[in-house]
């Protein structure tokens, strides 16, 4: 089955941009079946799903942080990426990488997740 | 957008307890909506889809009822292990958005 690991940097300077990928076990990117997400949880809040991606490189994100996203695909690594530009304190969170089926859009539920990377902007 | 409320925000049980969590939309989404389950440290686990149906490996005392605008996660028999966070998420409407979590806690 789909296993799925976050990496990247820990701790990044406001303003600065966050980068995080997602490398895929047990499948495929490239695969017409799931749409690639990421999701983040600051600490001790909430579930925020931030945007997505099909193999075919079709995305899709958060208006609320649809400015400053960009998630792409590499189908030779098996990897997605994320990209948060200007970030703030308010950044600062727990990001998941999960997927989700090729149904509605790729918005429906996100099954399975990565184990999350905590990701801390500050100076 | 679509307002989510869960409720109770913490719900203090004891092992052998049936639990019921509420998640109430502000529109109707008709059956879009998923429970999941997360522990300290965790990622969330998919319990729940299409608001009734058990995901996969996930034992039956979980339960999901509603559709419309009203839904309930039920626990028939609470488990020491499934002391943790459960949250609701609706994929009606663009983007999807999660509840605010409901701690279930040791009473």
């Amino acid at each position: 089955q789909v296993q799925l690991q976050e990496s990247g940097p820990g701790l990044v300077k406001p303003s600065e941009t966050l980068s995080l990928t997602c490398t895929v076990s047990g499948g495929s990117v490239s695969s017409g079946s799931y749409y690639w997400s990421w999701i983040r949880q600051p600490p001790g809040k909430g579930l925020e799903w931030i945007g997505y991606i099909y193999y075919s490189g079709s995305t899709n994100y958060n208006p609320s942080l649809k400015s400053r996203v960009t998630i792409s695909v590499d189908t030779s690594k098996n990897q997605f990426s994320l990209k948060l530009s200007s970030v703030t304190a308010a950044d600062t969170a727990v990001y998941y990488c999960a997927t989700s089926l090729n149904w509605n859009y790729g918005i429906n539920w996100f099954d399975p997740w990565g184990q999350g990377t905590l990701v801390t902007v500050s100076s | 957008a679509i307002w989510m409320t869960q409720s109770p925000s913490l719900l203090s049980a004891s092992t052998g307890d049936r639990v019921t969590i509420s998640c109430r939309m502000s529109q109707g989404i008709s059956s879009y909506l998923a429970w999941y389950q997360q522990k300290p440290g965790k990622a969330p686990e998919l319990l729940i889809y299409a608001a009734s149906t058990l995901q996969s490996g996930v034992p039956s005392r979980f339960s999901g009822s509603g559709s419309g605008t009203d839904f309930t996660l039920t626990i028939s028999c609470l488990q020491s292990e499934d002391f943790a966070t459960y949250y609701c998420q609706q994929y009606y409407s663009f983007p999807p958005t999660f509840g605010q979590g409901t701690k279930v806690e040791i009473k």
